[in-house]
């Protein structure tokens, strides 16, 4: 079955950094896959969607890279602030229908001053 | 211009009853998709309706429905409630087509069964 994989244990790295988090998917071929952003409490907020043909995106501080070869997907946040400190989601379409996202469980950011 | 609105933001029911949540998506989008969020299985897809047709489905047992209406306003309904239903339902709104641009999501309800 299809599968998402992001790193479980919370990721921790000291203001300045850049951290790179990493979804990797097993048994499927996604169009596109997108990274969100989810504080506590409230609703993931988009920040970037790459599409399979695409091999890197960049939006202000962050990038994003799709390796379709490798399943991989890496997104990486350059010069890391304590505002940052969220949980990451990634996610990716469900090619048998319209906008049905499959996320991974997200991996905790933690930026320390 | 407004976001994507969810009502209520809390909710406690008791096992057996049934509820009805309403998400109000972005004006101009048409697609309003929902997801149950636990802290054991992450986000799930429940479903999907555009111009108020579901055109997708995720994995929930029946009792777990939804509507959209005309004003792309959705609301869904889960009846019977267990308490394993406890969660923080999210609602999405796009503009519909494959491949969206992202999804714009609401801040969610949280419902409790007791």
């Amino acid at each position: 079955s299809q599968k998402i994989e992001q790193n479980s244990e919370a990721l921790n790295i000291q203001e300045g950094k850049t951290a790179t988090l990493t979804c990797n998917y097993t048994n499927y071929s996604p169009a596109y896959l997108q990274w969100y952003r989810q504080d506590p409490g409230r609703g993931p907020v988009f920040l970037l969607l790459i599409r399979e043909n695409e091999k890197e995106k960049r939006k202000e501080r962050l990038k994003v890279t799709f390796d379709t070869t490798l399943k991989q997907s890496l997104f990486h946040i350059t010069a890391s602030q304590p505002a940052d400190s969220a949980t990451y989601l990634c996610a990716l379409d469900w090619a048998g229908g319209y906008n049905k996202l499959i996320f991974g469980a997200g991996t905790r950011l933690a930026v320390h001053p | 211009k407004a976001g994507v609105t969810q009502t209520p933001r809390y909710l406690i029911k008791t096992r057996g009853q049934q509820v009805t949540l309403s998400c109000s998506p972005i004006s101009g989008h048409r697609s309003v998709s929902w997801y149950q969020q636990t802290p054991g299985q992450g986000l799930q897809f429940l479903f999907e309706y555009f111009s108020e047709t579901q055109r997708n489905k995720g994995n929930f047992p029946g009792r777990f429905s939804g509507r959209q209406f005309s004003n792309s306003r959705s609301e869904m309904n889960v009846s019977t409630l267990e308490l394993g239903d406890s969660a923080l339902y999210l609602c999405a709104s796009s503009s519909g087509g494959q491949g969206a641009d992202g999804y714009t999501f609401g801040s969610g309800t949280r419902l409790t069964v007791v």
